[in-house]
Formats: structure tokens, sequence, C-alpha cells
């Protein structure tokens, strides 16, 4: 068990271009979250997944954002005509039924210019 | 809306105890968590304190819980230098609620 991975960790682009994220959970874990973390403050929550099923997005995610879980394994997050505001570090997390405990990942820190 | 509020810094020297404080509004608040979080690296499940309890020790991490005065706290006994980090506490309502709610972060500075 290598715990939660994320890839790419660090992603440079310019403003308007698509990005797209992937977080691989602890690999018995059915819960997924993900999360956006801004330079001094905590993170907030975005969408959770339980296996492949999307069952709660934030208000945060707006329409040019889209995540997806399709095996129920991995999941990607993308961005689209990404804006300077997007610059944060996501984060994705994962657990296991019915334990209450979520373990993060490295994040992915996302710079727009 | 839910507010999850700590101090921003504290630093304390090695050998010292910390203890780094954190209040919540959402009274229904029923799992709180401390997290850390060091450079570079993702969060870190420290421990957690169900709202029915008052207090929880793991070595060298006491977590106290005022639930009258929605008051968290984290004591490190014995700071080293490799605790230096940042600090998040975090709730969460039940547990079919998924939106875990975090503080700012405590950013803890052990001087030698």
């Amino acid at each position: 068990d290598t715990g939660v991975s994320q890839d790419p960790r660090h992603k440079i682009t310019k403003r308007g271009q698509n990005v797209t994220f992937r977080c691989d959970p602890i690999s018995e874990h059915n819960r997924l979250y993900w999360y956006r973390q801004t330079l001094g403050q905590g993170p907030e929550f975005l969408t959770y997944f339980q296996n492949e099923a999307q069952l709660e997005k934030s208000r945060l995610l707006s329409d040019r954002f889209s995540a997806e879980r399709p095996k129920g394994s991995f999941s990607t997050l993308e961005i689209q005509r990404t804006e300077q505001g997007d610059s944060a570090m996501y984060l994705c997390a994962s657990s296991q039924g019915t334990s209450l405990t979520q373990y993060f990942g490295p994040g992915t820190r996302l710079t727009v210019l | 809306g839910e507010d999850v509020e700590q101090s921003l810094f504290l630093s304390v020297r090695e050998g010292d105890s910390s203890v780094i404080n954190c209040t919540y509004t959402d009274s229904s608040s029923t799992y709180l968590y401390w997290y850390k979080q060091e450079p570079g690296a993702g969060l870190q499940l420290l421990t957690y304190i169900f709202s029915n309890m008052d207090m929880k020790q793991d070595q060298r991490l006491t977590v106290l819980l005022n639930k009258k005065d929605k008051h968290l706290s984290l004591r490190i006994a014995d700071t080293q230098t490799g605790d230096s980090a940042i600090y998040f506490c975090a709730e969460k309502e039940d547990y079919n609620n998924n939106d875990m709610r975090f503080g700012a972060g405590t950013r803890l500075t052990v001087k030698p």
C-alpha cells in the first residue's frame, strides 16, 4: 500500500488552456474526494465519489470543472479554459466504507499564468 | 456559514509544549480532526475525536474538546524541530456528510 498518489505534482499552464489531473486512491478505498487549497488557507471540498458515482459537488465546482471516476478506482479532475484564479493546490483523498478518516495525497500544484 | 478558526502562527522552543487552538461554529459537528502538513507534502492525519469525548491522548499528542464552547485544542508535548509544520483543524457534521471543513491552519515553528 503506497498511499494516495497524484499526478502531476506540478502543472504550469497558460490562461485558457485545459488541464487534467489524476488521483490514484489507496487500492481498497471506495470513497474518493477532491479538495482545493489556496495559499494560506485550509482545503475546501470540491466533490466526492463513492465507487464510480459522483454523489456530491460543492458550489465551488464551476461548469469549467469536471471530475470522473470511470471504473471506481482512479479519478481525473479536468479544468477547462483555466483562469488565474484556478491557481491552487488540488488535493485528493480517499477513505474506505465506514471509516471516518480521509487519507490525502501530496497534491497537484497548478499555476495559471 | 459554518467556520473553523485557528490562530495563524505559533512559535515555541524545542522541548516545550505546544498548544494549538481551534474554534468552530457548527454545533452539529460530530467529528473533529487534526491534520499536519509539511512543506511540499500532503495532509497527514494526526488524530481525531468524537464530539462525545472530552479528551484523547496518543503518545505526545493530547486533544481536548470543550463542546460547550466549541473549542478544540491540540497539545504536543516535548515539541521537536521535526514538529514544525502547518496544523489544520477540521470538522465534519456526521458520518454521511462528506463536506469536511478546515481551518486556515496554524504554522508551528520550533526553535532549537
